[in-house]
């Protein structure tokens, strides 16, 4: 079945630097890629996705890059603000059977002031 | 306005009692879902409706029972709990079956005894 695979685990950044999250997925079908941030006691919200017709998207300090030959996708934070902090999710859709996500197992990310 | 509701927040209760978890949805999406999150972050699928009609059932023991009133509801039944339910459920609603945006509700942490 489809694997995600998130790395790292944890990222710990100084405010004002950039963080970097690749995911990495094993189904070459796979066309929808979304992002998700869940803050401390919250639900998942998506803040980027990406489809695979497209290589590049961004919104305002978020961005998403996606390379289908080596099925990977990432999510790039500039200018991190403390506001930042929170585990982030990547998802790709499983093409076989029924249409559902892949999440990857999250990435807690730590801005500090 | 919250767009998906689930009642109640903090469940705790002893091995072996029934308990239900409900979930409401006001953006008029077409299917739901549930969703259980471990102690490490892991969001794993448990079910998923459309149009009040079940989707996907992922491998979940039989004394979980969704239900479906209506397509703006789906409730969670869970028969003789055990301590490894003890988790975060999350509700979840999208326009259209994983091609689009997911809605959470802010989660149910259920403790087990």
């Amino acid at each position: 079945g489809e694997n995600v695979e998130q790395h790292p685990s944890t990222l710990s950044v100084q405010e004002g630097d950039s963080a970097v999250i690749k995911c990495t997925y094993s189904d070459s079908a796979s066309n929808y890629f979304p992002w998700y941030k869940q803050e401390l006691g919250k639900g998942p919200q998506l803040i980027i996705d990406i489809r695979s017709n497209v290589g590049e998207k961004k919104d305002q300090r978020i961005a998403v890059t996606l390379n289908k030959t080596a099925k990977h996708f990432s999510l790039h934070i500039t200018e991190t603000q403390p506001e930042d902090s929170a585990v982030y999710f990547c998802a790709a859709s499983i093409s076989y059977g029924n249409n559902r996500l892949a999440f990857g197992k999250g990435n807690q990310v730590v801005v500090i002031p | 306005d919250t767009a998906v509701s689930q009642t109640p927040k903090y469940l705790v209760t002893q091995m072996g009692n029934d308990k239900s978890i409900k979930c409401e949805q006001n953006l008029g999406h077409d299917t739901m879902y549930w969703y259980k999150q471990d102690s490490k972050k892991f969001l794993k699928i448990m079910f998923s409706y459309n149009n009040k009609e079940l989707i996907i059932n992922e491998t979940v023991p039989n004394r979980f029972s969704p239900k479906s009133p209506d397509k703006a509801h789906l409730n969670l039944h869970i028969n003789s709990l055990e301590l490894g339910d003890s988790a975060v459920y999350f509700c979840a609603s999208s326009r259209l079956e994983f091609t689009g945006e997911l809605f959470f509700g802010e989660g149910s942490r259920l403790t087990v005894l």
